[in-house]
């Protein structure tokens, strides 16, 4: 089976634009997770999406968004980026129910100028 | 909120020592409990997992961990470490019934061959 992709795997945006990230789960995973990964805070919850809805959200400001799509593939947007938006940000799919182990992909790094 | 604690930052050790891994959650109720590693260039790979059962829960490469309830614990053991274990190892929880990983804030471990 293959694991989970996300594209592109390296971006650089300037301070003030917005930037979409996409993500495909492993094939029959229904739910898909967004980490932000920074050497500061570590790895921190995004959000999560389940059949096209968002069950979870974590602390992060409104700039930060999600969907996914009935083929379970998901992007996330940030839009006004900041510098400190820059990180590695982290896709990971489970096969739906709660509480499962997740596996993630390989990350896509965002650089803010 | 729940939080997770992994105490040892960063750690050095031969190859054929021992590792321990320390990680200590705040929760109260029922959680589930993860070790995951990321190597080098690599992305995050679940090393074991923790649902119920048996405390003593063994995953790949070797590894091992103990679930202690009453400590609330879930220290990551390795009886003889080989320098490929070189690594960034993460402790993540969560709690049931949720689909969102906390994660420690992660031990570096440099195996020297």
């Amino acid at each position: 089976k293959a694991g989970v992709t996300q594209t592109p795997r390296y971006l650089i945006k300037t301070r003030g634009q917005q930037v979409t990230l996409s993500c495909s789960p492993i094939s029959g995973h229904r739910s898909v997770s967004w980490y932000q990964q920074t050497p500061g805070q570590g790895l921190q919850f995004l959000f999560e999406y389940f059949s096209e809805t968002q069950r979870n959200k974590g602390n992060f400001p409104g700039r930060f968004s999600g969907r996914q799509f009935s083929n379970s593939r998901s992007e996330m947007n940030v839009s006004t980026l900041e510098l400190g938006d820059s990180a590695l940000y982290l896709c990971a799919s489970s096969p739906g129910q709660v509480s499962y182990e997740q596996y993630f992909g390989p990350g896509t790094r965002l650089t803010v100028t | 909120a729940q939080s997770v604690s992994q105490h040892n930052h960063h750690v050095i050790l031969s190859e054929a020592a021992s590792l321990e891994l320390g990680c200590n959650y705040s929760y109260g109720g029922t959680v589930n409990l993860f070790w995951y590693v990321q190597y080098p260039g690599q992305h995050l790979q679940l090393l074991l997992k923790y649902f119920s059962g048996d405390p003593l829960v063994k995953g790949i490469k070797g590894f091992e961990a103990e679930f202690i309830k009453s400590k609330f614990s879930f220290n990551l053991r390795k009886p003889s470490v080989q320098w490929s274990d070189t690594a960034e190892y993460f402790c993540a929880v969560i709690v049931t019934g949720f689909q969102k990983l906390v994660f420690g804030t992660g031990t570096r471990l440099l195996v020297s061959p």
